[in-house]
């Protein structure tokens, strides 16, 4: 079971639509981060949330921290192809647990969008 | 500034065999995490690294195993392979150690190095 699950798995949809991708967990993390992964790349951070209620935008896209800081969401407006990618969601649980000072990630979701 | 390199970029081994992996962090970086990535498990935490000394690890067997240097280069290792350990191996590097240099402690991570167990 994972700590952090990751909707959908796959999303393949045509240029110019929305999107959002939900990261849920029924744990509590201090912070969570969302990346961006290409084929033949690493992830790259996009944004870290600590608040929970948190929104924070970056061009096109929207980030959001639930209130009890147990879930998360990541909004696409206007999607273009270059946004293809793997969009992984990664907690940080608080202290106190054995998985603490671990990064803990989603399975990924795996964005494909059409010209 | 150059990113998180790491070498080989492909690898093929067979089972029973070992390998070392090589990391060198961002220039000025002194902590290394190591991550390996299946398409079944997804991303999940090995190690880190800092100042040479192992500060965290996740759950997996003592076959896998790593170090630091003292320039900050990171190695890791797998004995005895198995067609399971088979995965893309990313190593991040950070200026602080982990999530204990707080949540804006960035980690960049290098492209990976694809394992492949025959």
């Amino acid at each position: 079971t994972q700590l952090l699950e990751q909707s959908p798995q796959f999303l393949s949809i045509q240029e110019g639509e929305n999107l959002t991708v939900y990261c849920n967990s029924s744990s509590v993390f201090s912070s969570l981060q969302w990346y961006r992964q290409e084929p033949g790349e690493g992830p790259v951070l996009l944004v870290t949330v600590v608040t929970g209620g948190e929104v924070k935008k970056l061009k096109r896209l929207t980030f959001q921290f639930g209130d009890a800081r147990k879930d998360s969401s990541l909004h696409i407006t206007a999607a273009q192809p270059g946004d293809t990618g793997l969009y992984l969601c990664a907690g940080a649980l608080p202290p106190g647990g054995t998985s603490y000072g671990k990064l803990t990630f989603g399975q990924g979701t795996i964005l494909t969008v059409h010209p | 500034k150059a990113g998180v390199t790491q070498t080989p970029r492909y690898l093929i081994k067979t089972r029973g065999q070992q390998v070392t992996l090589s990391c060198s962090p961002i220039s000025g970086h002194r902590s290394v995490s190591w991550y390996q990535q299946t398409p079944g498990q997804g991303l999940q935490f090995l190690f880190e690294y800092f100042s040479e000394t192992q500060r965290n690890k996740g759950n997996f067997p003592g076959r896998f195993s790593g170090r630091q240097f003292s320039n900050s280069r990171s190695e890791m290792n797998v004995s005895t392979l198995e067609l399971g350990d088979s995965a893309l191996y990313l190593c991040a590097s950070s200026l602080k150690p982990g999530l204990a240099g707080g949540p804006h402690n960035e980690q960049f991570f290098g492209p990976g190095t694809r394992l492949t167990v025959l």
